[in-house]
C-alpha cells in the first residue's frame, strides 16, 4: 500500500532530551515536507526537501533539523526539545509539483514536559 | 505566514444539503489544493486546481478558482455524515523548483444525520 509512515505515533519526552521522529515513504516521491499543527495557528511548514541531499527551511525551522540521505526517508530531529515544541507533527510527500497533492502520514503527537 | 484563509471557520448542515467553503489568498499562485482532515488524523488530498483553470470536479466535489479575486471555493454536494471533518485550502506559490504548500486554518464542517 502506498503510504507515508511516521513513528512514533505518540511521544512524551522531557525538555532537552534529543529525539528523532522518523518518516518513510514507499512511493518514490521527490518532495518531502514536515509540518506542525497547533490550535489556532493551523499547519506550518518546518522543513522541506526537493530531493536527496536537498533540504530547505520552511516557516518555523528553529529548534529542528532534518536530513535526506535516502529518497524514502526524511527524519525530523529535535536536538534539545522545549515545551513550545509540543505539537502534532505531520510528514508528507509528493511525486510531482502541480500534478498531485501531498500524501500525509498519520501524525506524531509530541508532548515535551 | 498564512497564505490561505478559509471562510467560514465552522459550518453545520443537515445530511443531504450542500456545503460551500471559501478560501482567499494573498499572492499569485501556481496551484491551489483542498485537503480534508478527520479529527487529529493525517490530511487527505481532495483536489488540485491550477492557476489557469477555473473549475474542477471530482465526484461530489466542485472547486472553483478566481485568480482575479484571489479566491477559491469548495462545494460538497449531497453531504453525508461521513463528510464531517476539517477542510483546508493550501496554496503553492513558490518560485523556482520549491514545492511548498501554505495552509489556511481550515473550515470545520459538521454534517448532522
Amino acid at each position: 500500500e502506498a503510504q507515508v509512515t511516521q513513528n512514533p505515533r505518540y511521544l512524551i519526552t522531557v525538555t532537552g532530551k534529543k529525539l528523532t521522529v522518523t518518516c518513510s515513504q514507499n512511493m518514490n516521491h521527490e518532495y518531502m515536507s514536515w509540518y506542525r499543527q497547533d490550535p489556532g495557528l493551523g499547519l506550518r511548514q518546518i522543513y522541506y526537501s526537493m530531493n536527496v541531499e536537498v533540504t530547505d527551511k520552511g516557516d518555523v525551522p528553529e529548534g529542528y533539523k532534518v536530513s535526506r540521505k535516502e529518497k524514502r526517508n526524511f527524519p525530523l530531529i529535535l536536538e534539545s526539545p522545549s515545551p513550545n515544541q509540543t505539537s502534532l507533527y505531520f510528514c508528507a510527500s509528493s511525486l510531482l509539483r502541480g500534478v498531485g497533492g501531498y500524501t500525509f502520514g498519520s501524525g506524531t503527537r509530541l508532548t515535551v514536559v | 505566514s498564512q497564505q490561505g484563509e478559509e471562510d467560514p471557520q465552522a459550518l453545520s448542515i443537515q445530511e443531504g444539503e450542500n456545503a460551500t467553503m471559501n478560501c482567499s489568498y494573498k499572492t499569485s499562485i501556481n496551484n491551489l489544493q483542498w485537503y480534508r482532515q478527520n479529527s487529529g488524523r493525517g490530511l487527505v488530498h481532495l483536489i488540485l486546481i491550477r492557476s489557469n483553470e477555473r473549475e474542477k470536479h471530482s465526484g461530489r466535489l466542485r472547486v472553483t478558482l478566481d485568480t482575479s479575486k484571489k479566491s477559491s471555493s469548495l462545494l460538497i454536494t449531497a453531504s453525508r455524515a461521513a463528510d464531517t471533518a476539517s477542510y483546508f485550502c493550501a496554496t503553492d506559490a513558490g518560485g523556482g523548483s520549491n514545492y511548498k504548500l501554505t495552509f489556511g486554518k481550515g473550515t470545520l464542517l459538521t454534517v448532522n444525520p
